[in-house]
């Protein structure tokens, strides 16, 4: 069955670092997404991606990360200057279409910022 | 922003016990999604729901998608040790200007003891 992968598994940086989070999503999806989780806390939306540009984006995510999708596969999460409050789980998610809108996430990658 | 409630946050059951948690919204959702994580690992879909009223079943598993649009319920079945983990609801607004995104709820912690 396709799934979403995501690479690292865990990502530790110092403060100030740039750090990139890297996704495949499922390969006949065209909709993707990142999304947070703080440790205990509940998950939180930061961008949407259709068509080679961000269609939505919450407050979270500002100019400090940036999307892109380099390839026909990959997906990644730029943090350029993190801080201590980025330590996070960072999922990527896919869906086939936004009305569908059947989200199926990746396994997340765990960002520890010292 | 649109905020989700769900409840209870966490339950504690004996193997075999039904088990039932809802979400309420403040405004309306086209899309309920219920999602179950389990430690360190990315939510994974359990069940999504497209139509006020519409009563859907997955296995033991069953969700409905409330008639204001303000609220859905998820119900477990006949409970087993492996259906412990961390259950979430998600609404969306797909469709018009919105590209998907999910708003999560806290989520409901679910411990079966055997």
């Amino acid at each position: 069955e396709p799934e979403v992968t995501q690479t690292p598994s865990h990502q530790v940086t110092q403060m100030g670092q740039e750090v990139i989070l890297r996704c495949v999503p499922i390969s006949n999806h065209l909709y993707f997404y990142w999304y947070r989780q703080i440790l205990g806390q509940k998950v939180e939306f930061l961008v949407s991606f259709y068509n080679n540009e961000i269609s939505e984006k919450s407050e979270i995510f500002d100019d400090q990360f940036s999307v892109e999708r380099p390839d026909g596969s990959n997906f990644t999460l730029k943090i350029r200057s993190t801080k201590l409050e980025d330590s996070a789980m960072y999922f990527c998610a896919s869906s086939e279409g936004a009305r569908g809108n059947e989200q199926f996430f990746g396994p997340g990658t765990r960002l520890t910022v010292l | 922003g649109q905020q989700l409630n769900q409840s209870p946050q966490s339950m504690f059951i004996q193997e075999g016990e039904d088990v039932s948690m809802n979400c309420t919204s403040s405004s309306i959702f086209n899309t309920w999604l219920w999602y179950k994580q389990d430690p360190g690992e990315g939510p994974v879909l359990l069940i999504a729901l497209y139509k006020a009223g519409e009563l859907t079943s997955n296995g033991r598993l069953t969700a409905q998608f409330g008639i204001t649009r303000k609220d859905s319920f998820l119900n477990i079945s006949a409970s087993i040790p492996s259906d412990v983990g961390i259950y979430f609801c998600a609404g969306s607004n797909a469709g018009g200007t919105s590209y998907g995104k999910l708003t999560f709820g806290q989520g409901t912690i679910l411990t079966v003891h055997p």
